[in-house]
């Protein structure tokens, strides 16, 4: 069964670099063309999806976010990575992991609370 | 402001029917399909419809997707506690090289 574990670190100052890595176990995360993304929940807010990337290396990201934001792959280490600059107060959040296929983000990491 | 307009509750008593909806627009509903999660809190979310209204898995069959032009709904039949929660639809938008968008959630209350 497929397995996403977010981990990175859990307090940051503003103005600094967030990088999150997620980590793919029970699958292949090159195996097939599925998207890999990031989705972020702002306390007692609604979901907001960051960004993603293909096992080709495609990525795909937020509109509001892109000057910040870059995801990135290690596909032999089955992980793929979160990288947000200059964060302020507005990015602390819970941030997910997750597989986008054809049933859509599924599964999902247990998600890793982040504060700035 | 989320892309896709969800009302923010919505509430019913056990055995009841609830409609949950869902408004975008050409670009996202009205040419890619809809998704549904439900998000107990606390926990990551789940798929409870995908492509507009199919059902994983596990789903139980009170839960029923449609898709109509631009916007969209998830009905909830037969009410349970459990399912108490937040919703959220989503889906792809094709502007702006293409993303993701959700819509700003559901919480349902079951009294």
């Amino acid at each position: 069964q497929l397995r996403l574990q977010e981990s990175g670190p859990r307090l940051l100052k503003p103005s600094e670099t967030l990088s999150l890595t997620c980590s793919v176990s029970g699958g292949s995360f090159a195996s097939s063309s599925y998207q890999w993304g990031w989705i972020r929940q702002s306390p007692g807010k609604g979901l907001e999806w960051l960004g993603s990337i293909l096992n080709t290396g495609d990525t795909y990201s937020n509109p509001s976010l892109r000057s910040r934001l870059t995801v990135s792959s290690a596909t032999s280490k089955n992980q793929f990575f979160l990288n947000l600059t200059s964060v302020t107060a507005p990015d602390t959040a819970i941030y997910y992991c997750a597989r986008i296929r054809g049933v859509g983000f599924d599964p999902w990491g247990q998600g890793l609370l982040v504060t700035v | 402001q989320s892309v896709l307009a969800q009302p923010p509750s919505a509430s019913g008593i056990p055995g009841q029917k609830v409609t949950i909806s869902c408004s975008g627009s050409s670009s996202n509903i009205g040419t890619n399909y809809v998704y549904w999660y439900q998000q107990v809190p606390g926990t990551a979310p789940k798929v409870v419809i995908y492509r507009n209204d199919e059902r994983p898995s596990g789903v139980p069959d009170r839960f029923f997707g449609s898709k109509s032009g631009t916007s969209a709904s998830l009905v909830i039949s037969g009410l349970r506690s459990e399912d108490e929660a937040d919703y959220y639809c989503a889906a792809w938008d094709d502007t702006l090289n293409g993303h993701w968008v959700f819509g700003g959630g559901t919480k349902l209350t079951v009294l």
